[in-house]
C-alpha cells in the first residue's frame, strides 16, 4: 500500500464548476497535510496546508481533513482553465523527520 | 527576491558517466532538501541539509549519489556512475525553518541513455 494515494486522473470539469480532488494516507502518524499545484515543467507550488480536522478555506480553495478516515481533499470552486495542472497531495509524518511524502498527483483539466 | 534555482534544467548523459546537479536556495534559507521524481512515480525525498550538515539522508538510493552543501549555501548532487534508473526530475527545495514552508525549484530533468 502506498503511503499517499491519489487518483491520477485526468479529472475533467467544466469552467465554473467545483473540482474535488481526493487523497488518502496510510500512516496515522501523519500530522500535516499539504496540497501543491504543479504546472507542466514547473516547480510544485504550495496552495494550502491543513493540520486539524475539518475545513480550511482560502479564496476559491477549501482543504478538508478527516483523520479518522485518513482522508484529505481539496475543493476548487469556480474552476478556471488556468487551474488546469497536476495537484499533489503531501503529508508530513512527525516521526519521520522534516520531510514530505507525496502522492503521484491528480491531473485536473478545466474545460472552457 | 530570487527563488530556488537549479542548474542545469536538463541533462542527457550516457550510462556510466558522471553528472553533477546544482541547487541555489533562497538566500538565508538554512534548510535545503533534495527530492526526485522518476517517470510515473511520486516525488520522493532524498535528503535534507541544515546549513552544511546532512540532517537526514535516509532517502538516498545508494552510494552512487553524493550530496554536498558548501558553506551552507548552494548544494550539489553528484551521480557517479549514472544508471538508467536514475533518470527523472530532481527537485531542490529550501526553507527558513521547516519543510512546511519550503519553496521548490524548477527541477533538473536527468536522462540517462
Amino acid at each position: 500500500q502506498k503511503e499517499v494515494e491519489q487518483n491520477s486522473g485526468p479529472l475533467s470539469v467544466p469552467e465554473g464548476a467545483i473540482a474535488s480532488l481526493n487523497c488518502t494516507y496510510s500512516d496515522r502518524g501523519s500530522q500535516s497535510f499539504f496540497w501543491y499545484r504543479q504546472y507542466s515543467g514547473k516547480s510544485p507550488e504550495l496552495i494550502m496546508f491543513i493540520y486539524s480536522n475539518g475545513d480550511k478555506e482560502d479564496g476559491r480553495f477549501t482543504a478538508q481533513l478527516n483523520k479518522a478516515s485518513q482522508y484529505v481533499s481539496l475543493l476548487i470552486r469556480d474552476s478556471q482553465p488556468s487551474d488546469s495542472a497536476t495537484y499533489l497531495c503531501a503529508v508530513k509524518i512527525e516521526s519521520s523527520g522534516d520531510k514530505l511524502t507525496f502522492g503521484t498527483g491528480t491531473r485536473l483539466a478545466v474545460r472552457p | 527576491e530570487a527563488g530556488v534555482t537549479q542548474f542545469p534544467s536538463h541533462s542527457v548523459i550516457e550510462k556510466g558517466q558522471t553528472v553533477t546537479l546544482r541547487c541555489d536556495p533562497i538566500s538565508g534559507h538554512d534548510n535545503l532538501y533534495w527530492y526526485r521524481r522518476v517517470m510515473g512515480k511520486e516525488i520522493k525525498f532524498l535528503l535534507h541539509f541544515v546549513k552544511e550538515s546532512k540532517q537526514d539522508e535516509s532517502g538516498m538510493p545508494n552510494n552512487r549519489f553524493l550530496a554536498e552543501r558548501t558553506g551552507g549555501t548552494y548544494s550539489t548532487l553528484k551521480v557517479q556512475p549514472a544508471e538508467l534508473e536514475d533518470s527523472g526530475v530532481y527537485f531542490c527545495a529550501s526553507s527558513q525553518d521547516r519543510v512546511a514552508t519550503a519553496y521548490f525549484g524548477p527541477g533538473t530533468r536527468l536522462t540517462v541513455t
